[in-house]
Parts: C-alpha cells; structure tokens; sequence
C-alpha cells in the first residue's frame, strides 16, 4: 500500500514570499490532515478535511494560511506571504477508521 | 490542547525494556489511547493504540490502569533505532461531523536507547 506522499520534500523562501505544498492522502481515505511541526515541538493540528469539507480549521492563521481539497483527493497547502516564523516541517496524513498515516513532510525554511 | 502528559525525555539501555508513562486523566469513557513515533526527519509512525483492555502487537505492548487515567508503552527490548520521540494522543471527536477524528500531539517523551 502506497504512503502519504508529500511534495516538495524541503523548501527554502525569503519572507513575504509565498509558497504552497502538496499532499496525495492513501487511496480510499477519506480524512485528512494538515499539521505544522516547529523544531522541538510535537506536530500541531491546523486543517481537518472529511472528503472535500473542512471538519475543523479552527488553529489554521487564516490571514495567511489556506488549504483546499476540491475533489476529496489531493490537497494543497498555501501561506501568503510567508513570515519567519513559520518556518517548520508540515505534515500531511491521512485516517483509516483505526489510525493516521503520515507523510514525510516538507521542511520550510523562511529567510 | 493536548489531553496528555509525558516526561520530557528517558534513557534505557539496548536490550532492556523501555517503559514509557503517559497522563491522560481528562479522557472520556469512548476515547481511544494511541502511541505514535517519531525518528528524526521523518513523519510519525503508528505504534499501538487502546481502548480499555492491555494491547499488545509486534512492535510494543499498551498497558491502560483500569480507571484509564494514565498508560504505559512498553517496548520489550529496546534497540539503538527505537530512539525517537514517543508521543501519546487521546484521539478526539473531530469537528462538527460525527464519526471523524483528530490526533492532538502533546510534547511528547525523547527515548534514548544507549549502547
């Protein structure tokens, strides 16, 4: 069974600039999860998605940060403009009914 | 915010068992104890996870008290690359939709397996 596969793997942007990444969830899962992982911190949940609906986007910086799923496949992840402090490793995953699989994430480093 | 408590980091030496404590007292009667991994630069990998009874699978066993207020990960014999930050999730209700659930990472417990 193919992962939780994620692209790119690192990115590297000045501030302000803006920077998006891709996530490809387990075939058949039908939730999904982005997660924001600051060094030395455990990841921190910002975007629940059930298909293409937002089940909780409540910890998402909404001024800057955006996510979509249009066909309940594929996600993306947008911040607009970047800030340094969001330089971190994103994760995806994705949830069977028994447990999340995780991407390997994308490191962003902002400059 | 994280329904769980976990010390900050642990040694155990290669060959012995790893004993990982965990403080869940806020959880409620229908949520689920999972334990995650995570090796440096890599995502985090599923260990186990528990309801009420002991669990036990190839890679560790869960140990949950009776009244569910704390549990403990057992790795029974430690090797050099079970060296990762353990982290213990109550898996919650997610959002407005019932039968969907989110993972809520705390701080997690830093394993050190020594030669």
């Amino acid at each position: 069974e193919a992962g939780v596969a994620q692209s790119p793997r690192y990115k590297i942007i000045e501030k302000r600039q803006s920077v998006a990444f891709w996530c490809n969830p387990i075939s058949g899962h039908a939730t999904l999860y982005w997660y924001q992982q600051i060094l030395g911190q455990g990841p921190k949940l910002l975007i629940q998605f059930q298909n293409n609906g937002v089940v909780d986007d409540s910890q998402l910086p909404k001024d800057r940060f955006s996510a979509e799923r249009l066909k309940g496949v594929d996600s993306t992840l947008k911040i607009q403009p970047a800030k340094l402090e969001d330089s971190a490793v994103y994760l995806c995953a994705s949830s069977s009914l028994t447990e999340a699989f995780f991407g390997q994430g994308t490191r962003l480093t902002v400059v | 915010d994280a329904k769980t408590t976990q010390p900050p980091s642990m040694d155990c030496a290669e060959g012995r068992a790893a004993n990982l404590p965990c403080n869940h007292s806020t959880i409620s009667g229908n949520e689920y104890v999972y334990w995650y991994r995570q090796i440096h630069s890599q995502g985090p990998q599923y260990i186990i996870h528990g309801l009420k009874n002991n669990e036990t699978n190839e890679m560790a066993s869960l140990i949950i008290t009776e009244d569910r207020k704390s549990s403990t990960l057992i790795l029974p014999h430690a090797t050099l690359r079970d060296t990762a930050v353990y982290y213990c999730i109550v898996r919650v209700r997610g959002g407005l939709l019932s039968g969907t659930y989110k993972y809520i990472f705390g701080t997690g417990t830093r394993l050190k397996v020594l030669a």
